[in-house]
């Protein structure tokens, strides 16, 4: 099983800060990483899709990169909406895993 | 639009059962590969089961195998997930999910989620 870790586990933030999310894989996974945002009570929304393409009507301040076991999330210019909790999500091989998340607090 | 819509919810005692539904419109269901994902109770999330459009190739978490099947119904446009010998860490909020296209992985279309509490 590959195993995702994200770092950090909580992060507080200020409106325009720029944010970095990474996540690391116990083992190659090529591009085959996506990043999702939950909002509470809501479900999970597809931010970026294979390392770093971009998804229809999602801001353009998100921005992923990275290939092999490490990757990262970019939120540019943070807004107050973007409070949430972010997962990575890889589908490399089965069993599919995410890793343990990552929740932004806006100041 | 793409519709997911997750039914079969509920209270149940350990060791029960309990079925999952996940109704689907808004595109040709028999084409796509189908997954179910859960959330327990404040935690992260965690994928729990596949299926392929044909129903041909199946794969389960380590956590759910022997204990839960999936299973979908082309002409219903309707996937399932039964579940037996079920446990208080199952409980969580199960979401189906499906991918932008027939060719990638990830999970663009989410339902809403149906509920799933093991207790007695």
């Amino acid at each position: 099983e590959i195993v995702l870790t994200q770092s950090p586990d909580f992060q507080s933030v200020t409106p325009k800060e720029k944010v970095t999310i990474t996540c690391r894989a116990s083992q190659s996974i090529g591009s085959s990483l996506h990043w999702y945002q939950q909002k509470p009570d809501q479900s999970p929304k597809l931010l970026i899709k294979y390392a770093s393409q971009s998804i229809s009507g999602v801001p353009s301040r998100f921005s992923g990169s990275g290939s092999g076991t490490d990757f990262t999330l970019t939120i540019n210019s943070l807004e107050a909406e973007d409070a949430a909790a972010y997962y990575c999500h890889q589908s490399s091989s089965f069993p599919y895993t995410f890793g343990q998340g990552t929740k932004l607090e806006i100041k | 639009e793409v519709q997911l819509v997750e039914s079969g919810g509920g209270l149940v005692q350990p060791g029960g059962s309990l079925r999952l539904s996940c109704a689907a419109s808004g595109f040709t269901f028999s084409s796509y590969s189908m997954n179910w994902v859960r959330q327990a109770p404040g935690k992260g999330l965690e994928w729990v089961s596949y299926i392929s459009s044909s129903s041909s190739t199946i794969y389960y978490a380590d956590s759910v195998k022997g204990r839960f099947t999936i299973s979908r119904d082309n002409a219903k446009n309707s996937l399932y997930l039964q579940m037996n010998s079920l446990r208080a860490e199952d409980t969580a909020v199960y979401y189906c999910a499906r991918a932008p296209n027939m060719a990638e992985k990830c999970f663009q279309y989410w339902g809403q989620g149906t509920l799933v509490t093991v207790s007695s």
